[in-house]
């Protein structure tokens, strides 16, 4: 039992590339969720899916793109990476009825030079 | 939401119970308190939560005063693996599309000293 797995753990890109990171929990959770952590502030939700299906913005959506693949995956694309998202992703899941993360990733570091 | 205040930093010797407080005292009658942590270099932690009664799990103890105007969140017998930033939140409970959005705000960062 992983819980929630994401990939890659690190990546570098160039701005203007475009990259995907991915999501997947084992728990047949329904409610799963994209944040972005920046240094000396607290994490800020991107988007959201309540469930397989659905989609929803969530703090911070701007130049992101998210995909419920299926109830296991949930994908986050940067189409044109900008140095303003370097920054550490999130992914997390919740089962239904509860609409906050409980179960999170160890976070994807993306550097955008 | 309502908006919280923490503590930016606390010590706790190791094996004593950790009491992290937290203020709110604009919450309103249906908004939970959420407590999460992050320990350096992982992904955050879903603690516990709770509307009006005191709540405990395997982790901690929360203790909301009775005008819910604070909380406390017990760590009974702190280890050095319990060093991590610890977040209070305050949220209403699910109520349809869009409340989805949970706060983090920059949280109370414990040491626990050997």
């Amino acid at each position: 039992n992983a819980g929630v797995t994401q990939t890659p753990k690190f990546q570098v890109l160039k701005t203007g590339q475009s990259m995907t990171l991915q999501c997947a929990q084992d728990m047949n959770h329904n409610s799963m969720y994209w944040y972005r952590q920046d240094p000396g502030m607290g994490l800020r939700l991107i988007y959201y899916s309540a469930s397989e299906g659905t989609t929803d913005k969530g703090e911070v959506p701007n130049g992101y793109n998210v995909s419920r693949l299926n109830k296991r995956e949930f994908s986050l694309r940067l189409e044109s990476a900008a140095p303003s998202q370097t920054s550490v992703y999130f992914c997390a899941s919740s089962e239904m009825g509860q609409a906050f993360p409980v179960h999170f990733g160890n976070g994807t570091r993306l550097t955008v030079t | 939401d309502a908006k919280t205040t923490q503590p930016p930093s606390m010590d706790c010797a190791e094996g004593r119970a950790a009491n992290l407080p937290c203020n709110h005292s604009t919450i309103s009658g249906n908004e939970y308190v959420y407590w999460y942590r992050q320990i350096h270099s992982q992904g955050p932690q879903y603690i516990i939560h709770g509307l009006k009664n005191n709540e405990t799990n395997e982790m901690a103890s929360l203790i909301i005063t009775e005008d819910r105007k604070s909380s406390t969140l017990i760590l009974p017998h702190a280890t050095l693996r319990d060093t991590a930033v610890y977040y209070c939140i305050v949220r209403e409970a699910y109520s349809g599309a869009g409340s989805y959005q949970l706060t983090f705000g920059k949280g109370t960062k414990l040491s626990v000293i050997p």
